[in-house]
């Protein structure tokens, strides 16, 4: 069964402290891996796609990476806008499908 | 440029009721979802469509209905509104082809008393 796991599940940063969120994933064939951002009462918003392990996405301070089991998303220096909860969805071969993680919440203090 | 707009933002429904939530995107997307977001559990596939007059099951498709009769639209239908869809409901829309991202409207909030 494919699963998606994200931790930590919540995760309070003081401005400026560098940390990183762990997908881990047991999909078979995998396609490609989506992150997200989604702010409360919003819908997500698309962040990165990965393809292949090794891969690696930057956007302002947040940068992806994939291996053959897991994403990292690593927050350099963050800001209190970079608070929002952080989702994962790996996509696998068989369709138009994609398994989301539970997310990560991160909240930011300034 | 709206994007995926969902309609209403919030409803709030008593058991038995049947209502439809609605669904519409502009930028001529092919495939477009339907997904509930529990807390705790993720946002989980209802159904989705691959295009105009074609719709497939998701992972949890039980006592909802839908039907993709135009590009644009996708309705998502409760039958017979129960406790257990009180939830956060999200449309999203796609291009075709390999790994195009998902594009998410802001959701319906909807409570079932």
């Amino acid at each position: 069964e494919d699963q998606v796991t994200q931790s930590p599940e919540a995760l309070r940063l003081q401005e400026g402290e560098s940390s990183s969120l762990n997908c881990s994933y047991t999909v078979s064939g995998l396609r490609g891996l989506f992150w997200y951002r989604q702010d409360p009462g919003k819908g997500p918003e698309f962040l990165f796609t990965l393809y292949s392990a090794g891969e690696e996405k930057e956007k302002e301070r947040l940068k992806a990476t994939l291996t053959k089991k897991e994403s990292f998303l690593h927050i350099t220096a963050p800001k209190p806008e970079d608070s929002a909860t952080y989702l994962c969805a790996p996509q696998w071969a068989a369709g138009n499908k994609l398994t989301f993680g539970g997310g990560t919440r991160v909240l930011v203090k300034p | 440029n709206a994007g995926v707009t969902q309609t209403p933002k919030f409803q709030v429904l008593k058991t038995g009721q049947s209502m439809t939530l609605q669904c519409a995107q502009d930028m001529n997307h092919e495939y477009m979802s339907w997904y509930r977001q529990d807390p705790g559990m993720g946002l989980r596939l209802i159904h989705y469509s691959v295009g105009a007059g074609i719709t497939d099951q998701g992972e949890v498709p039980n006592g909802y209905n839908v039907s993709r009769s135009t590009t644009e639209d996708f309705p998502l239908r409760l039958l017979s509104a129960a406790p257990s869809q009180t939830s956060v409901y999200f449309c999203a829309s796609r291009a075709a082809g390999n790994n195009q991202p998902q594009h998410f409207g802001d959701g319906t909030r909807l409570s079932i008393l």
